[in-house]
């Protein structure tokens, strides 16, 4: 049980270069999440899935895009990168109790995180 | 004004200490609280739940006031292994929900 892993783990583009970060979970949870972390702030939240096929916007979405095309990973695309997208990020995934309606108060759990520089 | 604020620190302590941090949030549809420990350049993970009533957790100790949308957490008997950074994390009920993380308290404990 590998719980929530993330690809690569480190990386480094020039800027206006594209890539896809990719998260997969083995814990058959339905939401999934991209955080941002910078230093002196906490996580912000960039897009997240609430089940396979769903997407929506999370507090700083903008040049960034997401895919849940499979139950298990999400995946976090840049496509065109900026120096200010340098940042370390991360996934994470949490289960949606049954009669919970409109959120999920579960325990997120997280990857190991994705550091990117972009120069 | 952040939605969730902490005292960045850092809090230098020797093994044993009581230590204590604090977090404020300024959302009052906040529903649920949790601390969560990140050591340094590791993810977070879930420390404790905080429920109003309060909890502990072996040597640790969460408390929620609601009332003056404040959050504690409490150390006891510091060890080593305790330094890392505690993040402070609220759930506000909106249309769909938003989880909030506090920008995190360092902590070093010294021999």
């Amino acid at each position: 049980n590998a719980g929530v892993t993330q690809t690569p783990k480190f990386r480094v583009l020039k800027t206006g270069q594209s890539m896809t970060l990719l998260c997969a979970q083995d814990m058959n949870h339905e939401y999934m999440y991209w955080y941002r972390q910078d230093p002196g702030m906490g996580l912000r939240l960039i897009h997240y899935s609430v089940g396979e096929g769903t997407t929506a916007k999370g507090e700083v979405p903008d040049g960034y895009n997401v895919s849940r095309l499979k139950k298990q990973n999400f995946l976090l695309g840049l496509e065109s990168a900026a120096p200010s997208q340098t940042s370390v990020y991360f996934c994470a995934s949490s289960y949606q109790k049954s009669g919970l309606a409109g959120g999920s108060t579960d325990t997120q759990y997280f990857g190991p995180g994705t550091r990117l520089t972009v120069l | 004004r952040k939605e969730v604020e902490q005292d960045p620190g850092p809090f230098n302590v020797p093994e044993g200490a009581t230590v204590a941090f604090n977090c404020t949030y300024s959302n009052s549809a906040s529903q649920s609280f949790f601390w969560y420990r990140q050591d340094c350049r590791k993810e977070p993970k879930l420390l404790m739940s905080v429920y109003s009533s309060g909890n502990e957790d072996g040597r640790f100790t969460a408390q929620l006031n609601r009332a003056s949308q404040y959050i504690s957490l409490l150390i006891r008997d510091s060890k080593l292994s305790d330094s890392a950074t505690y993040l402070c994390v609220v759930n506000v009920r909106t249309g769909g929900f938003k989880t909030i993380f506090g920008a995190g308290t360092r902590l070093f404990v010294k021999a």
